[in-house]
């Protein structure tokens, strides 16, 4: 069995300031990881995915996201917030045999001027 | 671009009526899923498909069933609504294939109210 943890349920963070979103997980098989971000009344949009390789990867709208294997992290970062990245974020992990995705609970991030 | 869509955005229902939710994609997809969307339970996954009439039960199947019977189209049925199944609900899409190609893809979601 796997889970998924996002340690955080709600970040409040300022225009322009960094943000990191945090997210564990557990699992006896290689993983592949993803980050998915849910903008008000809409469905989810990946953000980014690591697969294999380099352990820091890039997505879209400046976020960045490192996974760590021995911590079994995959932190969601970006250096400087706008208004438009309020949003829920989920973390989700899929097992290297299997086609399905566990999700985390969710990172509500709340952006303010 | 992939496009998943769904029935309807907002659905209202009695306790007890039979509801069905319609996820239509575009792309050819083999998988094709559905989750529910409750606060703080983050998505939870109630089943899912991998090819026509095929289907699997994901991890909370209870008062739920399904339909494929054809390659871009994924029903998902409430035989008996009840209050507890007031959610959102999300299909999604993707290939069985390459694993670079297992991103899912997201319809907007349908949010159901059974009063």
């Amino acid at each position: 069995a796997q889970s998924v943890t996002q340690l955080d349920s709600q970040v409040p963070v300022f225009e322009e300031a960094p943000v990191e979103l945090r997210c564990n997980y557990s699992s006896s098989v290689s993983v592949y990881l993803f980050w998915y971000v849910q903008y008000p009344n809409q469905g989810l949009q990946l953000l980014l995915k690591y697969l294999s390789g380099s352990t820091l990867v890039k997505g879209i709208n400046g976020f960045e996201a490192e996974f760590n294997k021995s911590q079994t992290s995959f932190h969601l970062r970006k250096p400087s917030v706008h208004i438009s990245d309020t949003a829920e974020y989920f973390c989700a992990v899929r097992r290297s045999n299997d086609y399905k995705l566990s999700f985390g609970a969710g990172t509500t991030v709340t952006v303010r001027a | 671009d992939v496009k998943v869509t769904q029935s309807s955005r907002y659905l209202v229902k009695r306790t007890g009526e039979k509801v069905f939710l319609e996820c239509v994609q575009d792309m050819d997809h083999e998988n094709m899923f559905w989750y529910r969307q409750d606060p703080g339970l983050g998505l939870r996954l109630i089943y899912f498909s991998y090819d026509v009439k095929m289907k699997e039960k994901g991890d909370i199947p209870e008062g739920y069933s399904v339909s494929r019977e054809k390659k871009e189209r994924f029903s998902l049925i409430l035989e008996s609504a009840s209050t507890n199944q007031t959610s959102m609900y999300l299909c999604a899409s993707s290939f069985l294939g390459p694993e670079s190609y297992y991103e899912q893809y997201f319809g907007p979601g349908t949010r159901l109210t059974v009063t």
